[in-house]
């Protein structure tokens, strides 16, 4: 059973505007969220965290949202380049997991130009 | 900045082979990941270990086995291979069992194919 789900496999965006990557998990111990960049043969690469004690994260232009009723959050690209272009993962681990994550299964974005 | 090294890129074996993969955290990380990521699949916790010992177990099969070195690198060694294991194996370091005092970094990974 799938704890963290990135129900859109894919994403398309025009340049400039804003991407919305959206992850629903369904652990409730879940405490800490991330979201990873994937480039083709390399691995992921750290972009963005969150905390479940807070609501949004920002970083440039990169801001995460987190809505703990829900169980959702949701990465906002704003604006979106070409070299976003990459596999997004989702990942979110509990504070008893000692580290290890829980990822998604990813969404692949496209930004055109 | 110098990142998880991660040896070697790729890899071939037969079934039933052995294959060990090695990984070299950034400098000063005590914990070390190991994930596998099957083909269009997420990547899947298998090990990791914080200061020398292990610290906590995910979906490693019986046949795998891990340890983390007194320099801190760490091995994978996988025996009796099988089809099913041909994958992407990611390893990850961080300082004090991250993510949340901090997040895991990743290499670039080991293909394995079995054939």
């Amino acid at each position: 059973d799938q704890q963290v789900k990135q129900n859109s496999p894919s994403l398309s965006v025009q340049e400039g505007r804003i991407s919305i990557l959206n992850c629903d998990y369904t652990n409730s111990m879940f405490d800490y969220f991330l979201w990873y960049k994937k480039y083709p043969a390399e691995g992921p690469t750290f972009l963005i965290s969150i905390s479940s004690i807070k609501d949004k994260n920002e970083d440039g232009r990169f801001t995460v949202f987190l809505n703990k009723s829900a169980k959702h959050l949701s990465l906002h690209i704003v604006p979106s380049q070409p070299g976003d272009s990459a596999v997004y993962f989702c990942a979110a681990s509990d504070g008893g997991s000692q580290g290890n994550l829980i990822f998604g299964k990813g969404t692949k974005l496209s930004v055109k130009p | 900045a110098a990142g998880v090294i991660q040896s070697p890129r790729h890899l071939i074996k037969e079934k039933r082979e052995t294959a060990t993969l090695k990984c070299y955290p950034i400098p000063r990380h005590d914990t070390v990941y190991w994930y596998q990521q099957g083909p269009g699949q997420d990547p899947q916790f298998l090990i990791s270990f914080y200061e020398k010992m292990q610290s906590d177990k995910g979906s490693i099969p019986d046949r795998f086995s891990a340890q983390q070195f007194s320099d801190y690198h760490s091995e994978l060694n996988m025996s009796s291979l099988e089809l099913g294991d041909s994958a992407l194996y990611f390893c990850a370091s961080s300082f004090l069992q991250g993510p949340s005092s901090s997040p895991l970094h990743f290499g670039n990974g080991t293909r394995l194919t079995v054939t």
